[in-house]
């Protein structure tokens, strides 16, 4: 069955970095179109980033972009977000969520939380 | 850069009765890009609708999308217990592809 897995998450100080990881399984990550959605305490959804399928080109929210990169390993069937220079406001649970499609999201993993704190 | 609103913020109903969401656009969804995702607490987001009216895999036909341009609408015909829940509208048109701030649908 359809498998999406993020981890990477934790505690880090303001300033620091963290790689987020989504694994996946039982579809063909390959042809699929990921992105990468946060929600923070007791709020909405907030779109972060985007990966076309091969890797081509992707898009950034403004406040993530210059500090947040999106990328993949189709290989292993596993996308990433590397995060540095974090702030308190990128505190939120981060999850990864696909198509195949045109770029709604059809497949989501459980979200990994990401906590930034001194 | 598109801003979605989603009203009313809450919407109160019985068990049965029918759940009428709006999503405006702040300029029109090219080729009606408008998805709708239903989340419940402690859950991922669940997709929907898609492009605008299109009903996703295993979604029930109590649930329809409508609309183009810069409004839409999400219908829930004969609410269930199931369906109480947190509704947001994206539009994956063009980047940034928003969300709305969501409607909650609870139980009156």
């Amino acid at each position: 069955q359809v498998q999406l897995v993020e981890s990477g998450g934790g505690v880090v100080q303001p300033g620091g970095s963290l790689r987020l990881s989504c694994a996946t399984s039982g579809f063909t990550f390959s042809s699929y179109a990921m992105h990468w959605v946060r929600q923070a305490p007791g709020k909405g959804l907030e779109w972060v980033a985007f990966i076309r399928y091969d890797g081509s080109y992707n898009y950034y929210a403004d406040s993530v972009r210059g500090r947040f990169t999106i990328s993949r390993d189709n290989s292993k069937n596993t996308l990433y977000l590397l995060m540095n220079s974090l702030r308190a406001e990128d505190t939120a649970v981060y999850y990864c969520g696909g198509t195949r499609g045109y770029y709604y999201m059809d497949v989501w993993g459980k979200g990994t939380t990401v906590t930034v704190s001194s | 850069e598109i801003v979605l609103t989603q009203s009313p913020g809450t919407l109160s109903l019985s068990p049965g009765e029918r759940a009428t969401l709006s999503c405006r656009a702040s300029q029109s969804v090219s080729s009606s890009y408008l998805a709708w995702y239903q989340q419940k607490p402690g859950q991922a987001p669940r997709l929907l609708i898609y492009g605008a009216s299109s009903r996703a895999t295993g979604i029930p036909d109590r649930f329809s999308g409508s609309g183009s341009g810069t409004d839409f609408t999400l219908t829930i015909n004969r609410l269930e217990p199931e369906d109480f829940a947190v509704y947001y509208c994206q539009q994956y048109g063009s980047s940034p592809f928003a969300f709305g701030p969501g409607t909650k649908v609870d139980i009156k």
